[in-house]
């Protein structure tokens, strides 16, 4: 099994940067998505970090550390459609199936 | 391209009966997964297709059942339905279920 641990939710300011943290213990570990979801809506695909450090995607960047069982999502110049839940989903070593965290809400306020 | 589609969005079934649902993937497509999301356990994986084959399966009853067609389409049963399993359902689809899923766009299921 997985335990996936995410904080709930967290605020910042549009323009700033802000940075969600995922932590999992995994019995077998292949990868770690992040995905965006949007009220109301269905997740949206975000990152894929198979190995360890950071891969930068335009404002959204996503790093990992296997080791620790770390991961965080790093967002920078935040718009307020960015407002939405971050799921953090570590995928499984023998099935590929990822395992889905609660997800955390930001909310990005002027 | 076009994207994942499911029919019908929106379903209103009572205690005891059944329900299908159906997913389209991305063309080109052969993982077919399934979800429950509700807001108290969050995403939680039912099942996965691959070639016309239950590659996967989650923690879920046997009254949860799924199919995969050749073309890759996909469909969910409930049987005796509940009313925990009110939730909105989710298809996602892979090029091989290794790689980033993409998801349609849910069909919400309320059962009285």
């Amino acid at each position: 099994g997985q335990n996936i641990d995410q904080p709930t939710e967290m605020t910042a300011t549009e323009g700033a940067i802000v940075q969600i943290n995922c932590t999992y213990q995994t019995s077998g570990f292949n990868g770690l998505f992040w995905y965006q979801q949007h009220a109301g809506e269905a997740p949206t695909f975000l990152s894929y970090n198979v190995l360890d450090g950071l891969e930068e995607k335009g404002r959204f960047s996503s790093f990992l550390s296997r080791s620790k069982g770390y991961s965080y999502l790093l967002l920078k110049e935040l718009q307020m459609k960015d407002s939405a839940s971050y799921l953090c989903a570590p995928s499984d070593g023998g099935s590929y199936i990822p395992t889905f965290g609660r997800g955390t809400s930001l909310i990005v306020h002027p | 391209k076009a994207g994942v589609t499911q029919t019908p969005r929106y379903l209103i079934k009572t205690r005891g009966q059944q329900v299908t649902l159906s997913c389209s993937p991305i063309s080109g497509h052969r993982s077919v997964s399934w979800y429950q999301q509700t807001p108290g356990q969050g995403l939680q994986f039912l099942f996965e297709y691959f070639s016309e084959t239950q590659r996967n399966k989650g923690n879920f009853p046997g009254r949860f059942s799924g199919r995969q067609f050749s073309n890759s389409r996909s469909e969910m049963n409930v049987s005796t339905l509940e009313l925990g399993d009110s939730a909105l359902y989710l298809c996602a689809s892979s090029l091989d279920g290794v790689r980033e899923q993409y998801f349609g766009p849910g069909t919400r299921l309320t059962v009285t």
